[in-house]
C-alpha cells in the first residue's frame, strides 16, 4: 500500500518571501502521479500542481514549483513571492498508474503572513 | 464551466437517522470518487465509479454507507443509522480517464456532516 507524509503540520511565511513544504512517499510502483493540493478554509480542494513519476523536469506553475526526488521518494513545494491569499491547507497525494484512488498526507497548514 | 458540485453543504444529522449526500459531477466526467475527511486530517477514499459501476469500494467503512450513480452521471452516498464517528467532511471528486491528464480529480465543496 502506499502511504504519504507530510512531516510538517503547520509553517508560517512572512508575505512575499519564499516557503517550502515537505511531502515523503512510499510505493513500489515505477510509474505514478503526484499533485499538491490547496483546501483554503472554504474547504474547496484546488489543484496547485502535478507531476508525473516518469518526468525528470519538475513541474512548475508560476509562482510553484517542485522538488521531485524519485530515489528518495521525495516531493517538496516551494512557493516563492508568497500572497496571503496562499494561506490554505496544502495536501499532498499520490496515485499510480491505474489514475483511481488518491492517496493523501495528512496535510500542512500554510500561514502567510503580511 | 461549472464544477463538481455538492448538496448539502452543512447536514446535521441526529444519531441513528439516515442521511443522503449528492454530488454532480463535472459533465462529462466518466470517474468520480468519494473521500472522507475528518477534522484536521487528509481526505481518505470512500468509493469510486466508472460510469454507473462501483469499481472499489474498499474504503467503505462498514455497512451502513453505500454509494450509487445509477446513471453515470450523479451521485449519491447515503448513510444509514448515523453515528458520531461519520461526522466529517465528504468530498465528491471527478475526472476523466483516458484524458492525458486522467489521474487529476477535480473536487467539490464537500458536505460537512455533523451527528449528534
Amino acid at each position: 500500500a502506499q502511504t504519504v507524509t507530510q512531516s510538517q503540520p503547520e509553517m508560517s511565511v512572512q508575505e512575499a518571501e519564499t516557503v517550502t513544504l515537505s511531502c515523503t512517499y512510499d510505493t513500489s510502483e515505477n510509474n505514478y502521479y503526484l499533485f499538491w493540493y490547496k483546501q483554503p478554509p472554504s474547504r474547496q480542494m484546488i489543484l496547485v500542481i502535478r507531476q508525473e513519476a516518469y518526468k525528470q523536469q519538475n513541474a512548475t506553475e508560476n509562482r510553484f514549483s517542485v522538488n521531485f526526488q524519485k530515489a528518495a521518494k521525495s516531493f517538496s513545494l516551494k512557493i516563492s513571492d508568497s500572497q496571503l491569499g496562499d494561506t490554505a491547507m496544502y495536501f499532498c497525494a499520490f496515485t499510480d498508474n491505474a489514475g483511481n484512488m488518491l492517496t493523501f498526507g495528512g496535510g500542512t497548514r500554510l500561514m502567510v503572513k503580511p | 464551466g461549472a464544477g463538481v458540485s455538492q448538496s448539502p453543504r452543512y447536514k446535521v444529522a441526529k444519531r441513528g437517522q439516515d442521511v443522503a449526500l449528492r454530488c454532480d459531477p463535472i459533465s462529462g466526467h466518466v470517474s468520480l470518487f468519494w473521500y472522507q475527511q475528518a477534522l484536521g486530517q487528509g481526505p481518505e477514499f470512500l468509493t469510486y465509479f466508472q460510469n454507473e459501476a462501483q469499481l472499489d469500494k474498499s474504503g467503505l467503512p462498514s455497512d451502513r454507507f453505500f454509494a450509487e450513480r445509477p446513471e453515470g452521471s450523479v451521485s449519491t452516498l447515503k448513510i444509514q443509522r448515523t453515528q458520531q464517528e461519520d461526522s466529517a467532511v465528504y468530498l465528491c471528486a471527478s475526472s476523466i480517464p483516458g484524458h492525458s491528464f486522467k489521474e487529476t480529480q477535480y473536487f467539490g465543496p464537500g458536505t460537512r456532516l455533523l451527528v449528534l
